[in-house]
């Protein structure tokens, strides 16, 4: 069974640091998919990215980059120069070929001071 | 809008009754997605529907948690005889699900609080 684990509960940092929010899986499957989803105050999950367990090339959009290694089973999340508008929840996410069971998980709660 | 909506937005309850959540996909989308995420905690995942096929109902935490989908589209999360432990936010979600894994993607409405006193 697919399991994620994200083991830093919270992070706070000051606005403009760098921040790198962990996220290691589990899966015995060879095909499956990575998400993060951004959870701000208002409570409403927002779609950040989607990565295929094929595609190890690392994504980068404005701030935000991600970094795959299948090697370590992880999947981390930097935001350079944070802003406290990036305050929120966290999630990583894992879905298997066709498992309709996407895991989540505890999510980390990132707060950016000013 | 075109994002998925979900009412109520806020649900408080006494212990024992029943109670139903609903939600509405984004249109076009014919899979549809319940989750649970309680006080603190990542989302548990409830319910899955398909098109007109059987729900994948292996997420349900207790015979009491039931759901529906009418026409394809709108969905109805029901609890019977609620406790306190169902207390957490319940969320939707739709996705196009054509069959293609590898582009297929989850978005999330903005959950109905639910409090069991």
């Amino acid at each position: 069974a697919q399991k994620v684990t994200q083991a830093q509960t919270e992070i706070s940092v000051v606005e403009k640091e760098d921040v790198t929010l962990d996220c290691v899986y589990e899966t015995r499957d060879t095909t499956y998919y990575l998400f993060w989803y951004k959870q701000p105050p208002s409570g409403e999950l927002v779609f950040l990215i989607r990565r295929n367990s094929f595609d190890e090339q690392n994504e980068i959009s404005g701030r935000y980059s991600w970094n795959f290694q299948k090697s370590t089973s992880s999947f981390n999340f930097t935001i350079t120069a944070s802003q406290v508008v990036d305050s929120a929840v966290y999630f990583c996410a894992l879905s298997e070929w066709y498992n309709n069971d996407m895991r989540f998980g505890a999510g980390t709660r990132l707060t950016v001071k000013p | 809008g075109a994002g998925v909506s979900q009412s109520p937005s806020n649900k408080v309850t006494e212990k024992g009754k029943d109670v139903e959540l609903r939600c509405d996909p984004i249109s076009g989308h014919t899979a549809l997605y319940w989750y649970r995420q309680s006080l603190g905690q990542g989302l548990e995942f409830l319910i899955y529907f398909q098109g007109n096929s059987a729900p994948d109902k292996s997420g349900l935490p207790s015979d009491r948690f039931s759901a529906e989908r009418t026409g394809g589209s709108v969905s109805t999360l029901t609890i019977q005889r609620t406790q306190q432990e169902d207390s957490a936010v319940y969320l939707c979600a739709s996705s196009l699900d054509m069959g293609n894994p590898s582009t297929d993607t989850q978005y999330f409405g903005p959950g109905t609080r639910l409090t069991v006193l």
